[in-house]
């Protein structure tokens, strides 16, 4: 199983579209979650941190869920500019080096 | 500096040919890392460095390739006799280990590794 699981997508929704993003992890002990964006050809962005009690900027949202192991990123009122691939990072097994998942795309449409 | 520097941003080269790529991460920060993207790919792991502790190395995929980060900033990872399969966009990241912002990478633009 790998560390870090993120569907690849793509999810194709209309503008003012309300879309979320689930990740699963494998290790019960990370305590470091992100949601980063990254662009097409660009290097990868923070977009926030996931806190224990989920946490909101602006028309994102994260949550996590240690029980089930996983975190989630919704967004409201999608953008065209909000096309771009999600990347969810955790902390790995047993250090504290930080693991990428695959990333979910998201394409946007007018 | 005010960001992650790579060097070179794009490099050509024969296969067979040893390559070295360079990270000047954010000044202070501490943790130091390597990630290879591939096309249309995720980022997989290479390599995190953290102050004076060992490097891990666990995500390195052969022994030609190896890393190193001298005086605690400036990383070189070099790859030697490349292969084709090498041909990826290889990026580096710092972050501070504690904190506020701890954990929090930034990342320099990459150094995209094309192999002939």
């Amino acid at each position: 199983r790998k560390e870090v699981e993120q569907d690849p997508g793509p999810f194709n929704v209309p503008e003012g579209a309300t879309v979320a993003f689930n990740c699963t992890y494998s290790n019960s002990a990370s305590q470091s979650f992100f949601w980063y964006r990254q662009d097409c050809r660009k290097e990868p962005k923070l977009l926030m941190s996931v806190y224990s009690s989920g946490n909101e900027d602006g028309r994102f949202t994260a949550q996590l869920n240690r029980a089930s192991q996983y975190i989630s990123l919704l967004i409201r009122d999608s953008k065209l500019s909000d096309s771009a691939t999600y990347l969810c990072v955790v902390n790995g097994r047993y250090t504290d080096k930080l693991i990428f998942g695959t990333g979910t795309r998201l394409q946007v449409f007018p | 500096g005010a960001g992650v520097s790579q060097s070179p941003s794009n490099k050509v080269t024969e296969k067979g040919k040893d390559v070295e790529l360079r990270c000047d991460p954010i000044s202070g920060h501490t943790a130091l890392y390597w990630y290879r993207q591939s096309l249309g790919q995720g980022l997989e792991f290479l390599i995190y460095f953290q102050g004076n502790s060992a490097p891990d190395k666990s995500g390195l995929p052969s022994d030609r390739f190896s890393a190193e980060r001298t005086g605690g900033s400036v990383s070189t990872l070099t790859i030697q006799r490349t292969q084709q399969e090498d041909s990826a966009v290889y990026l580096c990241a710092s972050s501070l280990r504690q904190g506020a912002g701890a954990n929090v990478l930034t990342f320099g633009a990459g150094s995209r590794l094309t192999v002939l």
